[in-house]
């Protein structure tokens, strides 16, 4: 249980382009979606929170203008990277939880490169 | 703990060992840790996590120790074995500004189990 799927799992886009990632719980209904970047060798590092049917809550230092959240519905959070540059390239993940005591469960990360 | 610097600590252990992996944090009011594995690729898989009203707490092979005094917290890998070869990350609890609840996590460290 707690399935947590993340959609793609790689893209490779040229510079300008703006790319969208899904992440879904497939067996729980998420109250709060996050999402995390991670660089090679570090750690992940929170972007924002997302909870359904309101807007981001965006960590600081993170442009809610270049990485657009919309949580749709308790399954399905989107994050889209607006006029992505190769300094975007990263990882980035999702993770969903089903309520405020409940362990975060995650998806498996879009590797994102930019050209 | 925010990440820092682009090299994981290292941890080599002989296959059949037990590992003992640490970690401290910063923030003395968080009351919920957790300990994730991250395979190459993917995504935080949840291991064992602890409140802090509990000072140690057991899973399957994997033992998790609380000290607040101290702000540290260990995972303890009994008989280590290849499959346990990862990047381990120690996570808290935090309310964030917002007042909603998030996870930070810690810089990692590389486990190499040698066969």
């Amino acid at each position: 249980g707690a399935v947590v799927s993340q959609h793609p799992s790689w893209v490779i886009c040229k510079s300008g382009t703006s790319v969208k990632i899904e992440c879904r719980s497939l067996d729980f209904q998420a109250t709060t979606m996050f999402w995390y970047r991670q660089f090679p060798k570090q750690s992940l590092m929170l972007m924002a929170t997302s909870n359904e049917g309101s807007k981001a809550t965006y960590e600081q230092g993170v442009e809610k203008d270049k990485f657009l959240i919309n949580h749709a519905s308790l399954t399905l959070s989107t994050l889209t990277v607006t006029s992505a540059h190769p300094e975007d390239s990263s990882f980035y993940i999702c993770s969903a939880r089903q309520g405020g005591n409940q362990p975060q469960h995650f998806g498996d990360g879009t590797r994102l490169s930019i050209l | 703990g925010e990440s820092v610097g682009l090299h994981l600590p290292t941890l080599s252990v002989q296959e059949g060992d037990n590992s003992i992996i640490n970690c401290a944090y910063s923030n003395s009011a968080s009351d919920y840790f957790i300990w994730y594995k991250q395979e190459s690729g993917k995504g935080p898989q949840f291991i064992i996590d602890i409140r802090s009203n509990m000072d140690k707490r057991q899973g399957q092979r994997v033992t998790v120790l609380l000290n607040k005094t101290v702000k540290h917290l260990s995972l303890q890998i009994a008989a280590t074995q290849p499959g346990d070869s990862a990047v381990y990350f120690c996570a808290e609890l935090s309310t964030g500004s917002g007042g909603y609840q998030k996870v930070t996590f810690g810089i990692g460290t590389k486990l190499q189990v040698i066969p």
